[in-house]
C-alpha cells in the first residue's frame, strides 16, 4: 500500500506570489497515476490534475503538476485569492490513497 | 452538466444502518464506474468503495469490508450504499464520485451527506 506525504502541511503566501506544493510516495507510482484535488471550505473536492500533469477540464493554467516516481509537486504560479485552499495529491489505478493534504492560507 | 447528489445521511447509533444514494445526471451514467469516498470531520479524505459499470466489480476499503455494500441501479441512474454495523469512526461526509477514465481517479463529485454515528 502506498503512502503519500505532502508537505508543507500549511503555507502562507500572498495573492500573486508562487506556490509549490509537494507530495511524496512510499513506492513509485505507477504510470504517474498520481491526482491533485483542491477543496474550499464546505466544498467536495475538485480535480486539478491528473497523470501527475495533465490539467483536468477548465482549470486555469497556472495550476501545473509535475514529478514521476516518488515525488510530485503542484504549482501555482500566480495566486489569485480564489486559490486558497487545502490541497490532496491522490495515487489512483488500484489501492487509491490519499495524502493528508496542504492548507494554502492567506499571509 | 454532470451532476450527482447525495441523500440519506443523518444520525444513527453505534451499531445501526443507514443508506446512501446518489442519484446521477447529465451523462450516460451506466458507461461510468462509481465511488464513494468520505471525510471525517477536519480530517483528509478516504476511498470507501467502487463498483464497476455493469456491477462485475466491486471493491472495499478494508475499514468498511463486511459492513457495507455498494450497489447500483442503472435504470434509475442511481449508486448506494449500505451502511450496517456503524461504528463512530465512520462519521464523515460521503461523497459519490465517477470514475474520470482512469480507475479510481475521481472526476466529478457531489457534494455530500453527513453520517453522524452517536449515542
Amino acid at each position: 500500500e502506498i503512502v503519500l506525504t505532502q508537505s508543507p502541511a500549511t503555507l502562507s503566501l500572498s495573492p500573486g506570489e508562487r506556490a509549490t506544493l509537494s507530495c511524496g510516495a512510499s513506492q513509485s507510482v505507477s504510470s504517474s497515476y498520481l491526482a491533485w484535488y483542491q477543496q474550499k471550505p464546505g466544498l467536495a473536492p475538485r480535480l486539478l490534475i491528473y497523470d501527475a500533469s495533465s490539467r483536468a477540464t477548465g482549470i486555469p493554467d497556472r495550476f501545473s503538476g509535475s514529478g514521476s516516481g516518488t515525488d510530485f509537486t503542484l504549482t501555482i504560479s500566480r495566486l489569485e485569492p480564489e486559490d486558497f485552499a487545502v490541497y490532496y495529491c491522490q495515487q489512483y489505478g488500484s489501492s487509491p490513497a490519499f495524502g493528508q493534504g496542504t492548507k494554502l492560507e492567506i499571509k | 452538466e454532470v451532476q450527482l447528489v447525495e441523500s440519506g445521511g443523518g444520525l444513527v447509533k453505534p451499531g445501526g444502518s443507514l443508506r446512501l444514494s446518489c442519484a446521477a445526471s447529465g451523462f450516460t451514467f451506466s458507461s461510468y464506474s462509481m465511488n464513494w469516498v468520505r471525510q471525517a470531520p477536519g480530517k483528509g479524505l478516504e476511498w470507501v468503495s467502487s463498483i464497476s459499470s455493469s456491477s462485475s466489480y466491486i471493491y472495499y476499503a478494508d475499514s468498511v469490508k463486511g459492513r457495507f455494500t455498494i450497489s447500483r441501479d442503472n435504470a434509475k441512474n442511481s449508486l448506494y450504499l449500505q451502511m450496517n454495523s456503524l461504528r463512530a469512526e465512520d462519521t464523515a461526509v460521503y461523497y459519490c464520485a465517477r470514475d474520470g477514465g482512469e480507475e479510481l481517479l475521481f472526476d466529478y463529485w457531489g457534494q455530500g451527506t453527513l453520517v453522524t454515528v452517536s449515542s
